[in-house]
């Protein structure tokens, strides 16, 4: 069975530009979710997909936002992006009726 | 006061000692736990699941859980070089049956 796909893996950006992350989950997994990851603040929540509606968000600004489509795949997407938005963002899938996240390989995003 | 903590470490324990991780969380409702295990520069790996109070036994690892003192442990035995990575424990919380908190993770370095 083929793991959570993200794509790209690194991208470089510029500050004020805008970015979109794409999650494919693990075939079966309804729910998505996307966290950030930085050396200073480790590993945060940033939303939860399921069935197409977002269940749960963290707290980030409105900047970060998501999508999910009707095959369970998910979109991140991060608007007028700052220097403080350069981390690891990882995507996790679920399989039914548990929390237990399986997480993709992440994508790098440096901004400049 | 954090809502998942753990010792950040690093932690350096002798090849074939046991090695023990530990972690407090805030949300006395929650009900899942997890541990991952994180490599430099890789994506966190799901290692132990546990949900009830007791210890949990999958090879090497035994997961120790205690929701009355709002505790939960990692046992490695027999540590070998390769369990040298940085160990994330996550928590489901109760006021949230679809989102992961995690702690900010424990360096191990497991020395020959």
């Amino acid at each position: 069975k083929a793991g959570v796909t993200q794509t790209p893996r690194y991208l470089i950006k510029t500050r004020g530009q805008q970015v979109t992350l794409s999650c494919s989950p693990i075939s079966g997994h309804r729910s998505v979710s996307w966290y950030q990851q930085t050396p200073g603040q480790g590993l945060q929540f940033l939303f939860e997909y399921f069935s197409e509606t977002q269940r749960n968000k963290g707290n980030f600004p409105g900047r970060f936002s998501g999508r999910q489509f009707s095959n369970s795949r998910s979109e991140m997407n991060v608007s007028t992006l700052e220097l403080g938005d350069s981390a690891l963002y990882l995507c996790a899938s679920s399989p039914p009726g548990t929390a237990e996240a399986f997480f993709g390989q992440g994508t790098r995003l440096t901004v400049v | 006061q954090k809502e998942v903590e753990q010792n950040s470490g690093p932690l350096s324990v002798p090849e074939g000692a046991i090695a023990s991780l530990n972690c407090t969380y805030s949300d006395r409702g929650s009900q899942s736990f997890f541990w991952y295990r994180q490599y430099s520069g890789k994506s966190p790996e799901l290692i132990m699941s546990i949900y009830s109070n007791g210890d949990k036994e999958d090879g090497r690892f035994t997961a120790q859980l205690n929701k009355a003192s709002q505790y939960v442990s990692l046992l490695i035995r027999d540590s070998q070089p390769s369990d040298s990575a940085t160990y994330l424990c996550a928590v489901n919380p109760w006021s949230s049956a679809s989102k992961i908190i995690f702690g900010s993770g424990t360096r191990l370095s497991i020395r020959p």
